[in-house]
């Protein structure tokens, strides 16, 4: 099991805050890092795919950024709302056989 | 609409009692995979299939099994389920680098 850490592991935002949280994970064998926003009940659900160092993607208020040369990615949201209130899960992809090791999540709660 | 089904969403059962967890997938993806969610834990591979009759262990497949008779349907077996096995478990399927989830089954064995 590849050893992928996300930090903190919680926090409590006031809603109109930004805020940003961290994934690291092995530097070497590098494919694809994966992030993912779950809900309580729901299905994990895709943000962003990043594959190259130095990507930065957006949707919406949310950015993530990727740095494979030291193993890490930000995840930033910009402008807090109560709906940004999730676990925020990274997934490191080690090659193209479709094996994802998750770390173990973000829960950001925000608070009106 | 793309979606990966799961059935039950929650279940209680007791050890000892067979019990299988239904997946089923809309998108025509060959590769299918089931993952345990554990508190503090990110998920962990059970099980995972590359293709119709091609499945093989993951990081934590001691308890389970699975089979791969469709490509749409892959469903995972607790043949004698212990309290160990009480956990949140998702159903996934991928195709290139988009992977979709299913909605969690909530197991718990008593």
């Amino acid at each position: 099991i590849l050893n992928v850490e996300q930090s903190p592991q919680s926090l409590h935002v006031q809603e109109g805050d930004s805020t940003n949280f961290t994934c690291s994970f092995p530097s070497s064998n590098f494919y694809a890092l994966h992030w993912y926003r779950w809900e309580t009940a729901k299905s994990p659900e895709a943000l962003f795919v990043m594959t190259l160092n130095g990507d930065e993607k957006k949707k919406g208020r949310i950015s993530a950024t990727l740095n494979t040369k030291e193993g890490y990615s930000y995840l930033y949201i910009k402008g807090s709302q109560p709906e940004d209130s999730a676990t925020y899960l990274c997934a490191f992809d080690p090659s193209n056989d479709y094996k994802l090791s998750f770390g173990a999540g973000t829960t950001v709660t925000v608070r009106a | 609409e793309a979606q990966v089904t799961q059935n039950p969403r929650y279940l209680i059962t007791v050890t000892g009692k067979k019990l299988t967890v239904t997946c089923s997938q809309n998108m025509n993806h060959e590769y299918m995979s089931w993952y345990r969610q554990d508190p503090g834990l990110g998920l962990r591979q059970i099980y995972y299939s590359m293709n119709v009759e091609v499945t093989d262990k993951g990081d934590v497949p001691e308890g389970y099994k699975v089979s791969r008779k469709e490509k749409r349907n892959f469903p995972l077996i607790l043949e004698s389920p212990s309290p160990n096995q009480t956990s949140l478990y998702f159903c996934a399927s991928r195709k290139g680098l988009e992977a979709f989830f299913g909605q969690g089954t909530r197991l718990t064995v008593v």
